[in-house]
């Protein structure tokens, strides 16, 4: 079974740009997540989507990040403008349903200068 | 916001050493999953429990869920290099979205 697919794997940009990262989960897989790792810390949720509804996006930056998951598939997460705090792991998983625990990517790692 | 707190930060041991991870939340949960992350990589589930006070054992790694559902353990027996990495704990609510502990992070030394 292939796995949760991520890219870019890095990326440096400058602050006030903008950036995207591209997730395509496991095949079958309904519910597709964000989370952002900040360094030395656990994953915090971004967003949720159950097939390319949005489930739960409480916790999204709206003013600067957006996300999306058209044909319930690929999930695309932008950040325009960036900032210095954005700089973290970006990783997106998938899965059946949680009891069955997620599969994640290997994540993309963000650097903000 | 269903908080877990995990404990300890950092652990740095010698190898054949035992240890214990201790994850700890006031909000009950229907399930706790245990995972690891080596570094550039994302976290691997290593085991999901869901009844009180349930023990599951992974070879040398045993995992227990609290009686009441907020808490969690996870004893390493014999701790060995390969075992080095982040453990995260993740609690599990009925809106079927995980909420992660800070991690802890193991290192063994030969």
């Amino acid at each position: 079974e292939a796995g949760v697919a991520q890219s870019p794997r890095y990326k440096i940009i400058e602050k006030r740009q903008s950036v995207a990262f591209w997730c395509n989960p496991i095949s079958g897989h309904a519910t597709l997540y964000w989370y952002q790792q900040i360094l030395g810390q656990g994953p915090k949720l971004l967003i949720q989507f159950q097939n390319n509804g949005v489930v739960d996006d409480s916790q999204l930056p709206k003013d600067r990040f957006s996300a999306e998951r058209l044909k319930g598939v690929d999930s695309t997460l932008k950040i325009q403008p960036a900032k210095l705090e954005d700089s973290a792991v970006y990783l997106c998983a998938s899965s059946l349903a949680s009891q069955y625990g997620y599969t994640f990517g290997s994540g993309t790692r963000l650097t903000v200068v | 916001t269903q908080l877990l707190e995990q404990s300890p930060q950092f652990l740095s041991i010698q190898e054949g050493e035992n240890l214990t991870v201790y994850c700890n939340s006031s909000s009950v949960f229907s399930s706790l999953q245990w995972y690891r992350q080596e570094p550039g990589e994302g976290p691997v589930l290593l085991v999901t429990v869901v009844t009180g006070g349930e023990v599951k054992k992974l070879k040398r790694l045993t995992f227990q869920f609290g009686d009441a559902r907020k808490d969690s353990s996870l004893h390493i027996t014999a701790a060995q290099t390969g075992d080095t990495g982040l453990y995260l704990c993740a609690g599990n609510n009925a809106g079927n979205m995980l909420t992660f502990g800070g991690g802890t992070r193991l290192m063994v030394k030969p």
